[in-house]
């Protein structure tokens, strides 16, 4: 089954203890995302990658960090988590640029405290 | 700079009636315009999309957007409303060229389908 997959589903954490939230596409997708979905905003794009280290900037990506050494994963890092960065993300793979479908893991709901 | 607007973060609608999500995008190059929807607990999941050619586009689970360029607009439709089809709605806008690539999204539309 085509699927992205992001670990955890779920975690609650505290200010400045770095964390890695893992993202893998089985789809041999080139481009890879992550979006971060927070009320009233709709969702932001964070980082991305367009192919094995290629990454850039996104709208929102002060304070996280990303790498893509492997085409089927693209982790998400936070190496000093803030209460600020407390949101929802998704992890979003496809195949090609504009106008093709991305296809999003389940979420990743994270708590800063 | 390419953008979209949903009108109305929440929409009530009784089973069996109409649905219909506003959706108004700005491009200066033809766009390629997406409806996603996301159930509780769950990612988004591509309802339907335009690129070129027909502005009508139907998708999954009887729901339908019609492109109208001189109006801007992608609304979103579906005849008569399910309950399972309660939900949040999010307009979408692809930009990308570049060092670019990423979905530019709307604040999203929650539907609530009333008994």
């Amino acid at each position: 089954e085509a699927q992205v997959t992001q670990n955890p589903r779920y975690l609650i954490t505290v200010t400045g203890k770095k964390l890695t939230v893992t993202c893998s596409q089985n789809m041999n997708h080139e481009y890879m995302s992550w979006y971060r979905q927070d009320p009233g905003l709709g969702l932001r794009q964070i980082y991305y990658s367009m192919n094995v280290e290629v990454t850039d900037k996104g709208d929102v990506p002060e304070g996280y960090k990303v790498s893509r050494k492997e085409k089927r994963n693209f982790p998400l890092i936070l190496e000093s988590p803030s209460p600020n960065q407390t949101s929802l993300y998704f992890c979003a793979s496809s195949r090609d640029r504009g106008n093709t479908e991305a296809f999003f893991g389940q979420g990743t709901r994270l708590t800063v405290v | 700079a390419q953008s979209v607007t949903q009108l109305g973060s929440h929409v009530s609608v009784s089973e069996g009636a109409l649905v219909l999500l506003r959706c108004n995008y700005s491009s200066s190059v033809p766009p390629y315009l997406f409806w996603y929807v996301q159930y509780p607990n769950q990612g988004l999941q591509l309802l339907l999309k335009y690129t070129t050619g027909a502005t009508l586009v139907k998708g999954i689970n009887g729901f339908e957007a019609e492109f109208k360029k001189s109006e801007t607009s992608f609304h979103l439709t579906k005849p008569s409303a399910h309950m399972s089809d309660a939900a949040e709605y999010f307009c979408a806008v692809s930009v990308y060229g570049g060092a670019t690539n990423k979905l530019i999204f709307g604040t999203g539309t929650l539907l609530a389908v009333q008994p």
